[in-house]
């Protein structure tokens, strides 16, 4: 199967600091990548939809001044968490479909903590 | 209702036992369906792709789809205990947003 790169896998951030997190789809040209949020024992609550060279589409109920998505090539996606907060704290996971394909591949998830 | 239906379990089950995972949908446009295996703090494993309706075998897994009944399944034979994950069913129409459910727990006992 494709192979989804997600980095860092942990990060622990301040109060009121920024984190960027990044996907990188590395056998394929990821057209589309989707950031999801996921709670403990809880399932996928997509975040934003992102197309190659287009803005992000934003949950309803998703901050787009908060979380900045970026998908500025066919292979890498970025999410960033500006001034981030304790109730950010939660698990985020990229997935990323090729334009040939219908199923989506996902990365290894983050976990973010932020104290 | 929601657009896909999938209990949360936990479904426990003793090891080497023939594992039966489900979802329902209501929204009939859907035409490729996914299954997706997550451990605990990793992110989702695509495990089983297939288009319309059919059976389609990989090792121990099998998928079955049923468009007239808006109903797949994930059968899992001889189950392991690393077979204990959250297991995921996705769906989605052409190149729209695919739909995931809420995902089922299974624990595979020794």
């Amino acid at each position: 199967g494709a192979v989804v790169s997600q980095h860092p896998s942990r990060v622990i951030c301040k109060s009121g600091t920024s984190v960027k997190i990044e996907c990188r789809s590395l056998d394929f040209q990821a057209t589309t990548m989707f950031w999801y949020r996921q709670f403990p024992k809880q399932s996928l609550m997509l975040m934003a939809t992102s197309n190659e060279g287009s803005k992000a589409t934003y949950e309803q109920g998703v901050e787009k001044d908060k979380f900045l998505i970026n998908h500025a090539s066919l292979t890498l996606s970025t999410l960033t968490v500006t001034s981030a907060h304790p109730e950010d704290s939660s698990f985020y996971i990229c997935s990323a479909r090729d334009g040939a394909r219908q199923e989506a591949f996902f990365g290894q998830g983050t976990r973010l903590t932020v104290v | 209702q929601k657009e896909v239906e999938q209990d949360p379990g936990p479904l426990s089950v003793p090891e080497g036992a023939i594992v039966s995972l489900n979802c329902t949908y209501s929204n009939s446009a859907f035409q490729y369906f996914m299954w997706y295996r997550q451990y605990s703090r990793k992110g989702p494993e695509l495990l089983m792709y297939t288009y319309s309706s059919g059976n389609k075998e990989d090792g121990r897994f099998t998928a079955q789809v049923d468009k007239s009944s808006k109903y797949i399944s994930l059968f899992i034979r001889d189950s392991q205990p690393s077979d204990s994950a959250t297991y995921l069913c996705a769906m989605s129409r052409g190149s729209y947003i695919p739909t995931f459910g809420r995902g089922t727990s299974l624990i595979v006992h020794p």
